[in-house]
């Protein structure tokens, strides 16, 4: 079976760095995406690791280790808008299949205070 | 403009009624989802769509019913057997091929409330 988790919730201060992370047990690994949701809205991509190690986009980096499944988010500089629920999802292949599918972690609720 | 269409934003149904929630997509995407989430919780995977003609139940499709007839659309039909229909809906398209996986684009969902 798939199984993915992250803590439900955090809080940070405003222009602090928080780390969210995720671990996550699959087959057919092919992809690791951070999402960011708030309240009421859709999801939005954030960051897509395949291969480990990091990747750095803005205030925004995700980091990948296949070996250990385990991922994280890292956002600094915080900022009020960055309340949000960060969502961590991966894509999986099943046994032979060559089309992934999407599966979702019940989502990190990050509140940044002033 | 590419992108992902739900509709309605907003739907309230009678308790026993079956109810259809339309996703269409002009992304020339290949695969197709339909989540469920609800308050505080993360997205859950109803079901699902790889190709025009074809889709596979994802962890909750108990109550639930979709068609794939053309590459755009993926309806939903929420159906009097869902004990508990009340719920905020994602669609969502990507292509999911290997080795190149893209992100999930989603449509802005419909929050559907039973009354």
């Amino acid at each position: 079976g798939q199984n993915i988790d992250q803590p439900t919730e955090m809080t940070a201060t405003e222009g602090a760095i928080v780390q969210i992370n995720c671990t996550y047990q699959t087959s057919g690994f092919n992809g690791l995406f951070w999402y960011q949701q708030h309240a009421g809205e859709a999801p939005t991509f954030l960051s897509y690791n395949v291969l480990d190690g990091l990747e750095e986009k803005g205030r925004f980096s995700s980091f990948l280790s296949r070996s250990k499944g385990y991922s994280y988010l890292l956002l600094k500089e915080l900022q009020m808008k960055d309340s949000a629920s960060y969502l961590c999802a991966v894509s999986a292949f099943e046994d032979g299949g060559s089309q992934g599918n999407l599966i979702f972690g019940k989502g990190t609720k990050l509140s940044v205070k002033p | 403009d590419g992108g992902i269409t739900q509709s309605p934003k907003y739907l309230f149904r009678k308790e026993g009624q079956n109810v259809t929630l339309s996703c269409e997509q002009n992304l020339n995407h290949d695969a197709m989802y339909w989540y469920r989430q609800d308050p505080g919780q993360g997205l859950r995977l109803i079901y699902y769509s790889q190709i025009v003609n074809d889709f596979q139940k994802g962890d909750i499709a108990e109550g639930y019913s979709v068609s794939r007839e053309k590459k755009e659309s993926f309806p939903l039909t929420v159906t009097s057997a869902q004990k508990n229909p009340t719920a905020f809906y994602l669609c969502a398209s990507s292509i999911p091929y290997r080795p190149m996986n893209t992100e999930a684009f989603f449509g802005q969902g419909t929050r559907l409330t039973v009354v």
